[in-house]
């Protein structure tokens, strides 16, 4: 079946830091793969997408490349700001169906 | 262009009472999904719409659960009677064209709480 395993947080750090987060998945087919966002009060936005094996999504300076020999989907960011405080989510989306599988999310605090 | 909306934003209900959630997708977005997300953890699949019909149910906890596209615009979710279990953060998200193709753009969600 389908499934994500996000690295677990909260993850803190410093402004300009670098960042990663872990993302892995299980799955049948070829999925596509997502990174969400949900900062504090609001919905879940999409961050960035990749639709098949080596495609690199990209957005805001965060970027994730579709592994598909380590089934991975790790996000990265060169230099976090205070205002990328939030939860994030990874998720793919199977080969078939139009559903979400999403991992547990990870909480991201940056600090001035 | 309006997003996807939701109502309300919080709900507080004690165990066997009964709530009705309701979600308002993009105009024009033919499919609308429903998700969960329980106090830390993963956002679970509930229903997908396309239009008035159900495509996949496969997510509905049991059948406290009913939801409805009625017309194919907005959708509600009823949870008759409410457990403790249904707590959560409740999503909706909707899509336009075929659903492999198209984001999901997802509400602000409604936060329920069963006491």
């Amino acid at each position: 079946g389908n499934s994500v395993t996000q690295m677990e947080g909260p993850v803190t750090l410093s402004e300009e830091a670098f960042l990663t987060i872990n993302c892995t998945y299980t799955a049948t087919g070829y999925p596509s793969l997502f990174w969400y966002v949900q900062y504090p009060g609001e919905g879940l936005q999409l961050l960035l997408k990749a639709t098949k094996a080596d495609d690199k999504g990209s957005n805001k300076g965060f970027e994730a490349t579709y592994r598909k020999e380590t089934t991975s989907f790790h996000l990265e960011k060169g230099s976090v700001q205070v205002s990328d405080s939030a939860v994030y989510f990874c998720a793919l989306r199977g080969s078939t169906l139009g559903r979400l599988y999403f991992g547990r999310g990870t909480q991201l605090t940056v600090w001035p | 262009e309006a997003g996807v909306t939701q109502f309300p934003s919080h709900s507080v209900i004690e165990k066997g009472q009964t709530v009705t959630l309701r979600c308002d997708p993009i105009s024009g977005h033919d499919n609308l999904y429903w998700y969960r997300r329980v106090m830390g953890k993963e956002i679970k699949f509930l229903l997908h719409f396309v239009k008035e019909s159900k495509q996949d149910e496969s997510g509905m906890p049991n059948n406290r659960f009913l939801a409805e596209r009625t017309g194919g615009t907005y959708s509600t979710l009823k949870v008759q009677p409410a457990e403790l279990e249904d707590s959560g953060v409740y999503f909706c998200a909707s899509s336009q064209g075929g659903p492999r193709q198209e984001t999901q753009y997802f509400g602000p969600g409604t936060r329920l709480l069963v006491l």
